[in-house]
């Protein structure tokens, strides 16, 4: 059974740091991109970032570009995206999910989802 | 950025019905397009891929079909565990955007 668990969310003041995990099980977890997906309170869904497979490829949307970094242990089956410089307006519940492409390739279809992690961004 | 809308926003419907969600992009995506549902609380689940694909495991009751810029999803006879509010998604370009929701309600 496919399983993405995230964990390290929680309070952090603005202009702090956070990293957050993503621990997957149930697949070949090198053969797959992952994703960062995230959902302010109430609000809709904000695509965040990817990784691929082997790690050698990555994207950030623009709104987090330069302040977040996205990585991958394949020997831990874990992504972890390193946040800082937070911003209120990051206040969200980050969902990590799995591409739906096994493969080197990023399809930006995502068909398993952890349960979700919130951020809370406040002084 | 790629602007997705959908109609309603919200609607209201009785089991047994046939429920339709209209998205829109801002330009043409092709069918890159995906649907999904979220249960309040819980991850969004994928629904239909490549906008008429039925995701495995999903029942033949939810269906999907466009191209271009303009896209149906469908509930074809509305049961109660269908209540959630339901999303479209393009890739065609970068980055992935998600329509706003539509929140079905029984």
């Amino acid at each position: 059974e496919v399983q993405l668990v995230e964990s390290g969310g929680g309070l952090v003041q603005p202009g702090g740091s956070l990293r957050l995990s993503c621990a997957a099980s149930g697949f070949t977890f090198s053969t797959y991109a992952i994703h960062w997906v995230r959902q302010a309170p109430g609000k809709g869904l904000e695509y965040v970032s990817a990784i691929s497979g082997n790690g050698g490829s990555t994207y950030y949307a623009n709104s987090v570009k330069g302040r977040f970094t996205i990585s991958r242990d394949n020997s831990k089956n874990t992504v972890y995206l390193q946040m800082g410089s937070l911003r209120a307006e990051d206040m969200a519940v980050y969902y990590c999910a799995r591409d739906r492409s096994g493969g080197s390739g990023i399809r930006y279809c995502f068909d398993y989802w952890g349960q979700g992690i919130l951020v809370t961004v406040s002084s | 950025d790629i602007q997705m809308t959908q109609s309603p926003s919200s609607l209201s419907a009785s089991v047994g019905d046939r429920v339709t969600i209209t998205c829109q992009a801002s330009q043409d995506i092709s069918n890159y397009l995906n649907w999904y549902q979220q249960k309040p609380g819980k991850a969004p689940k994928l629904l239909i891929y490549d906008a008429s694909n039925l995701e495995t495991g999903v029942p033949s009751r939810f269906s999907g079909s466009g191209s271009g810029t303009d896209f149906t999803f469908t509930i074809s006879s509305l049961q109660p565990e269908d209540i959630a509010t339901y999303f479209c998604q393009q890739y065609d370009n970068l980055p992935p955007t998600f329509g706003p929701g539509t929140k079905v309600d029984i």
